[in-house]
């Protein structure tokens, strides 16, 4: 099974300022790729999938890039509500698993 | 509207089997895969498991099997899941979510339902 990893565990930016968010995994993953975003007492919320496509309705300050074993997710230009924890998430292709990063903890303040 | 509702909060004791429905609005469950995750406090996502709305098949993560069910009631655009033997470390918020077809991400999520197991 596939294992991913996310670094840093958690930082502290200011509004305006880059986040850069990594995830990296145990073998390539093809494309496979998601990030998720989580408000405390909020179901995540799909961000970006495919490694870079953005979901419907999010802002264009979030971006992926990546390919193979490591992936990063950067928001551009911090904004006081993407105060989050940001998971990553790929399947395996067989059996037809899912697996979560640990997830990366963003204060903006 | 896009929905998944899920039944209320439980507290349950050790040992018993909590089932959770999920309600599916806006969409026809047979169009999509139907999965279960859960968040202990404080902690990451956990994925449990989907059934395929297309034919019923199930999936189970290897640490969930024997004691996870997932079902569906596709007339009635429910799923349910159903865990037994609990213990005090099934305690969590549990999920269901949507993934569309050949795809593998979660593009909706219900509002949690909490799972409290103590004695």
């Amino acid at each position: 099974e596939i294992v991913l990893t996310q670094s840093p565990p958690s930082l502290s930016l200011s509004p305006g300022e880059r986040a850069t968010l990594s995830c990296r995994a145990s073998e390539s993953v093809s494309r496979h790729l998601a990030w998720y975003q989580q408000k405390p007492g909020q179901a995540p919320r799909l961000l970006i999938f495919d490694v870079s496509t953005r979901a419907t309705g999010i802002p264009a300050r979030f971006s992926g890039t990546g390919s193979g074993t490591d992936f990063t997710l950067t928001i551009s230009s911090l904004e006081p509500e993407d105060s989050a924890v940001y998971y990553c998430q790929q399947r395996n292709n067989w059996p037809p698993t899912i697996t979560f990063g640990p997830g990366t903890r963003v204060e903006v303040k | 509207e896009v929905q998944l509702v899920q039944s209320g909060a439980e507290i349950k004791r050790p040992g018993t089997t909590v089932t959770i429905s999920c309600k599916v609005n806006g969409f026809a469950l047979s169009d999509y895969y139907l999965h279960f995750l859960r968040q202990a406090p404080g902690g990451g996502l956990e994925w449990m498991g989907f059934l395929d709305g297309r034919d019923g098949e199930t999936v189970y993560a290897g640490s969930f099997q024997g004691r996870l069910i997932i079902s569906a009631d596709i007339s009635k655009g429910t799923a349910n899941m159903e865990l037994s033997s609990l213990t005090s470390e099934d305690t969590a918020l549990y999920y269901c979510a949507r993934v569309p077809p050949t795809m593998y991400f979660f593009d909706t999520w219900g509002q949690g339902t909490l799972v409290t197991v103590s004695s």
